[in-house]
């Protein structure tokens, strides 16, 4: 099972409110990834976590916190978004400190910030 | 740093007829892995193809086959008896053997006529 899942599937908020990506994996993997992807783009690497800690950040703006309440669980809470946050946001995960390395990747949240 | 380029932004293919996408790499590194994602409309990404730099057989997978050609940093993908499922864009992504952050392309949209 290379299963990834994200909810909720589309998400419509506002700049002022406050809301939540979920993401969630049962297939053992201790490192888990947020990516941004503009449509025709390239995933944009957010974070990753392993092993439940926070090992990258990209220089994400305060208004994205990222949250691994445990090994199968990630989330994104979004604050106070701008409009060009609008993406759609990718949840991946990985083995780690295997040479078989490979993220798999949930279907995404597509994000509307108006 | 190591940077990817798929110098092909979109590429059109017949029907069961084959299609190479073109990928090329830069890194410094001897010890690293090469992927091909597949991203259909509105879809999950998902893994094509994986490849290690240090075998030098080529990675095939069904329909998929990859020309690894380490000395020149190139990492093509040959799809054969393409499918109108296969259309979409196809990403090139490369990962350091001892990190976990994927280096992408910029994709290449893939259209099957029938």
């Amino acid at each position: 099972d290379t299963e990834v899942t994200q909810t909720p599937k589309h998400l419509v908020m506002g700049m002022t409110n406050k809301k939540s990506l979920k993401c969630e994996q049962h297939m053992g993997h201790r490192a888990m990834y947020w990516y941004k992807q503009k449509a025709k783009k390239p995933p944009e690497l957010m974070f990753v976590y392993s092993y439940e800690k926070l090992s990258i950040n990209e220089s994400v703006p305060s208004r994205f916190s990222p949250e691994c309440p445990n090994s199968s669980l990630l989330n994104l809470h979004l604050h106070a978004l701008q409009p060009e946050d609008s993406a759609l946001y990718l949840c991946a995960s990985s083995q780690e400190f295997t040479r078989r390395e490979t993220q798999y990747f949930g279907p995404g949240t597509r994000l509307l910030v108006l | 740093a190591q940077t990817v380029t798929q110098s092909q932004p979109e590429m059109s293919v017949q029907e069961a007829e084959t299609v190479t996408l073109s990928c090329t790499y830069d890194t410094s590194e001897s010890d690293y892995y090469l992927f091909w994602y597949k991203q259909p409309p509105s879809r999950q990404m998902i893994l094509v193809i994986r490849q290690e730099a240090y075998k030098q057989q080529n990675a095939t997978e069904n329909r998929f086959s990859v020309n690894f050609q380490k000395a020149a940093k190139s990492f093509s993908l040959k799809i054969s008896d393409s499918q109108l499922g296969d259309a979409a864009m196809y990403f090139c992504a490369y990962r350091s053997a001892g990190g976990n952050k994927l280096v992408f392309g910029a994709g290449t949209i893939l259209r099957v006529k029938s």
